[in-house]
């Protein structure tokens, strides 16, 4: 099956720090890729769509300019962010969209983010 | 507005059969997908109904009723590493295949 790896897998930080978390699929090109979040205990909420070429369309409610992300290639999707604060800690997932039969999403193990 | 729901928690016995369900309110419908998810790692795809039915695949299957809004994942001859979240999610009429999931149903399954 096609395979999406993240990096890093997990990540401390001091509040106000940057952090950028990469999510590449390995053995397919994928010119969609999602980038989600998820609570404890909660289900994945789905905080952008990130499109190889052109700018990332954000669901309501997630600030742009907070979460940058950039689709630099065909197999590369990243997500940066930006002045981190604790309440940003959370584990981030990414998908990459493959055509297959179903046109699933392949997940990312994610990245446990800790903002201290 | 939409909205997916499971049932929050479930437990089964080793060699049992379990049925969760899910039922689904969204704007305009592609698809249905149930993915499994360990606690700390990522979903993996389980299966796919676009038609009304039941789709088999070895000890698991799906069933959707797209007139209902309602799908169910039947898990067959649990074993114990069956214990994890089962979420279920409909891709829905969003463009650039986006799926809005539930908020999953953790099953504990006990020996």
């Amino acid at each position: 099956g096609a395979v999406v790896s993240q990096h890093p897998s997990r990540v401390i930080c001091k509040s106000g720090t940057s952090v950028k978390i990469e999510c590449r699929s390995l053995d397919f090109q994928a010119t969609t890729m999602f980038w989600y979040r998820q609570f404890p205990k909660q289900s994945l909420m789905l905080m952008a769509t990130s499109n190889e070429g052109s700018k990332a369309t954000y669901e309501q409610g997630v600030e742009k300019d907070k979460f940058l992300i950039n689709h630099a290639s065909l197999t590369l999707s990243t997500l940066t962010v930006t002045s981190a604060h604790p309440e940003d800690s959370s584990f981030y997932i990414c998908s990459a969209l493959a055509e297959t039969v179903y046109n699933e999403q392949f997940f990312g193990p994610g990245t446990r983010l800790t903002v201290l | 507005g939409q909205n997916i729901d499971q049932p929050t928690e479930m437990t089964a016995t080793e060699g049992a059969i379990v049925q969760i369900n899910c039922t689904y309110q969204t704007s305009g419908f592609n698809g249905l997908f149930w993915y499994q998810q360990h606690a700390g790692e990522a979903p993996t795809f389980l299966s796919y109904n676009v038609l009304d039915g039941l789709e088999e695949k070895g000890r698991f299957s799906s069933f959707l009723s797209r007139s209902k809004g309602y799908s169910y994942l039947l898990l067959k001859e649990l074993q114990m590493k069956d214990s994890a979240s089962y979420l279920c999610a409909v891709e829905y009429s969003g463009g650039y295949n986006k799926l809005i999931f539930g908020a999953g149903t953790r099953l504990a399954v006990h020996p």
